[in-house]
Formats: structure tokens, C-alpha cells, sequence
């Protein structure tokens, strides 16, 4: 089963860049999407982007100016990065695992354990 | 934009009784594959169903997942203990490709 470990500093000042690695245990170069999701105190699910080995991305259309995901496949890392913040960025933070088969069946598992990142002064 | 909307919001049970959870896209994409998440406190979300009515692996045979086109849903047959907890649909949209959540049904006793 493979294992996803998320890090990074909890706390960012606005304005600043929120940087968070993620660390698999399983071989990034197989055939997966590398995902990241968060989600803000009490509230629900928003999906953040997706990279694969190949270097193809989707970001959700709202973050996409400000997000960059991208893979170390000599490490197992998947990096995300979120300039800009603001309060509305604080959340926990998800890297996950997902399948795509068909490009229309997409489902994601597993999850880490998620990380809560607070942007405050 | 395709929104996804779970109802109900909450949905009040006892432990042996029977839930039915909707999950309801806005339009139609032609994929129609949707997959559904649980979440207990202070946990991350775990896959249970995906392509609408597979179940995940080690998934108990109580949750099974229906539907297609616009309306899905996700019935646990018997509630054990362990399922009070948030549930999410989760739909993968094709054009342009992006990934959208439910806002979430909690399960509580």
C-alpha cells in the first residue's frame, strides 16, 4: 500500500509563497496523477491540481494563477507551491494518489494524513 | 460549470438502519463516473466507491454506489458504529478537465 507524507511550514505570512513536499513511497513514474487537495477548517473538499510523471497538469481554474505542482521523480516528491495567500488559504492540505482510466473514470486513493498550513501575520 | 450538490446535508440515523445519500451534477458530462469518499474526525477522506458503483478495496459489501447521467447514489445498507461520518461525491469533469467535490453529507447518530 502506498504511503503519502505531506510537510512543510504550518504557518505562512500573506502575501507569501506556501510551499509544501510531498513524500511517496511508491515510484512516482508509474502510471498516476499526483494530487493536491485541501480542505479549510469545517469546511468541504476543493481540488487543487493534479501532475503526472509526463509533466502534464490540470489546476482548478480558480487557483491557477497563483499554483504550481510539479514532481522530483529522483526523490518521490511531489511539490506544491501557492503564491500570493491570503487567510482564505488557510486549510489542511491533501497530497494524494490518483487513477484516471479511459480519461473519463478518475478516482483518488489514497490520501496522507494532511497537513494544516495557517496563514496568519 | 458543472456543481455538484449532496443532500441532505445531514442525515440522522441509528446504528442498523439505512442510508441513502444523493449526489446531483448540475448538467451532464459524458463521463458520468462518480466516485464517493468518506471522512471520519480528524482523518482524511478515504475512497469507497469510483466509476459510480465500484467498491474500493477493503470496502464492506453494506456501502454500494447506483446511478448515472445527473443523479447518483450511495446506500449503506446496515450503519455500523464506524460510518457516522461526512460523506463526498466526487465527479471528474471532462472539458475542460478539472475535478469537483460535493459539499458533503454528514452522517450522524
Amino acid at each position: 500500500q502506498v504511503h503519502l507524507q505531506e510537510s512543510g511550514p504550518g504557518l505562512v505570512k500573506p502575501s507569501e509563497t506556501l510551499s509544501l513536499t510531498c513524500s511517496v513511497s511508491d515510484d512516482v513514474s508509474n502510471n498516476y496523477y499526483w494530487s493536491w487537495i485541501r480542505q479549510p477548517p469545517g469546511k468541504g473538499l476543493e481540488y487543487i491540481g493534479h501532475i503526472h510523471y509526463s509533466g502534464s497538469t490540470i489546476y482548478n481554474p480558480s487557483l491557477k494563477s497563483r499554483v504550481t505542482i510539479s514532481v522530483d521523480t529522483s526523490k518521490n516528491h511531489i511539490s506544491l507551491k501557492l503564491n500570493s495567500v491570503t487567510a482564505a488559504d488557510t486549510a489542511v492540505y491533501y497530497c494524494a494518489r490518483a487513477s484516471m482510466v479511459y480519461a473519463i473514470h478518475f478516482w483518488i486513493d489514497p490520501w496522507g494524513q494532511g497537513t494544516l498550513v495557517t496563514v496568519s501575520s | 460549470e458543472i456543481v455538484l450538490t449532496q443532500s441532505p446535508d445531514t442525515l440522522s440515523l441509528s446504528p442498523g438502519e439505512r442510508a441513502t445519500l444523493s449526489c446531483r451534477a448540475s448538467q451532464t458530462d459524458y463521463s458520468g463516473y462518480l466516485s464517493w469518499y468518506h471522512q471520519k474526525p480528524g482523518q482524511a477522506p478515504r475512497l469507497l466507491i469510483f466509476g459510480a458503483s465500484s467498491r474500493a478495496t477493503g470496502i464492506p459489501d453494506r456501502f454500494s454506489g447506483s446511478g448515472s447521467g445527473t443523479d447518483f447514489t450511495l446506500t449503506i445498507s446496515r450503519l455500523e458504529p464506524e460510518d457516522f461520518a461526512v460523506y463526498f461525491c466526487q465527479y471528474f469533469i471532462t472539458s475542460p478537465p478539472r475535478v469537483a467535490f460535493g459539499g458533503g453529507t454528514k452522517v450522524e447518530i
